[in-house]
């Protein structure tokens, strides 16, 4: 059974760059079968989709995120990362990393870390 | 790409049903059947429920259901039970690779 963890800094100052690590046990990201991606949901809110990435290195990222947001694989073929660039409070949230599975006709997030809280603050 | 719109609450007694709508554009759950539904407990990572708008992973109780009509998608919950209070989100591809969720909904169980 795959796990997911997230890790990082759980604060970052305001104008700097967040970044996360996703490590992935019980399997390797260079599955073809996967897309692998973060989502955080600020305190009190709801859920956002950040993006996604595939084994290719193929990435896709929420329109209003695009500018500030990377995602990339790890050579190790165990870890793949997020990095939000120029952050400000309301880059605030829990950060997710997830695993989406190929069903039936699409891809969805089957399989979640547990989630990691990053505070934005001087 | 905005939010999906979903009501900010639902409840109902044990036993009842429930639905959640989750409504979108023609651009969104309109144009594709990639609906899917996530169930959220307090401090908790969220857990699949639905998926390609009606179909339930192993392990899901038959009691989720999901249904479209046009540019709304639908979660319903039969036979309420108090382990169904929790949130729940729907998330729908929008083209391009892309995705979005719904605002969520705070299902509580009277």
């Amino acid at each position: 059974q795959m796990q997911l963890q997230e890790s990082g800094p759980g604060l970052v100052k305001p104008s700097e760059t967040l970044s996360l690590t996703c490590s992935v046990s019980g399997g390797s990201i260079s599955s073809s079968s996967y897309y692998w991606g973060w989502v955080r949901q600020p305190p009190g809110k709801g859920l956002e989709w950040i993006g996604v990435i595939y084994y290719t290195g193929t990435t896709y990222y929420n329109p209003s995120l695009q500018s500030r947001v990377t995602i990339s694989l790890d050579t190790s073929g165990t870890q793949f990362s997020l990095k939000v660039s120029s952050v400000t409070a309301a880059d605030t949230a829990v950060y997710y990393c997830a695993r989406r599975t190929p069903r039936a006709n699409w891809f969805y997030f089957d399989n979640w870390g547990q989630g990691t809280p990053v505070t934005v603050s001087s | 790409q905005s939010a999906l719109t979903q009501p900010a609450s639902v409840s109902g007694s044990p036993g009842q049903s429930i639905t959640i709508s989750c409504t979108g554009t023609s651009s969104d759950i309109g144009s594709y059947n990639y609906v899917s539904w996530y169930q959220q407990h307090p401090g908790k990572a969220p857990e699949l429920m639905i998926f390609d708008v009606s179909n339930r992973p192993s392990g899901v109780s038959h009691r989720f259901s999901g249904s479209k009509s046009g540019n709304t998608a639908s979660l319903t919950i039969s036979g309420l039970q108090a382990e169904d209070e929790a949130d729940y989100y729907c998330l729908s591809y929008t083209g391009s690779g892309t995705e979005v969720f719904g605002g969520g909904t705070e299902v509580t169980v009277l």
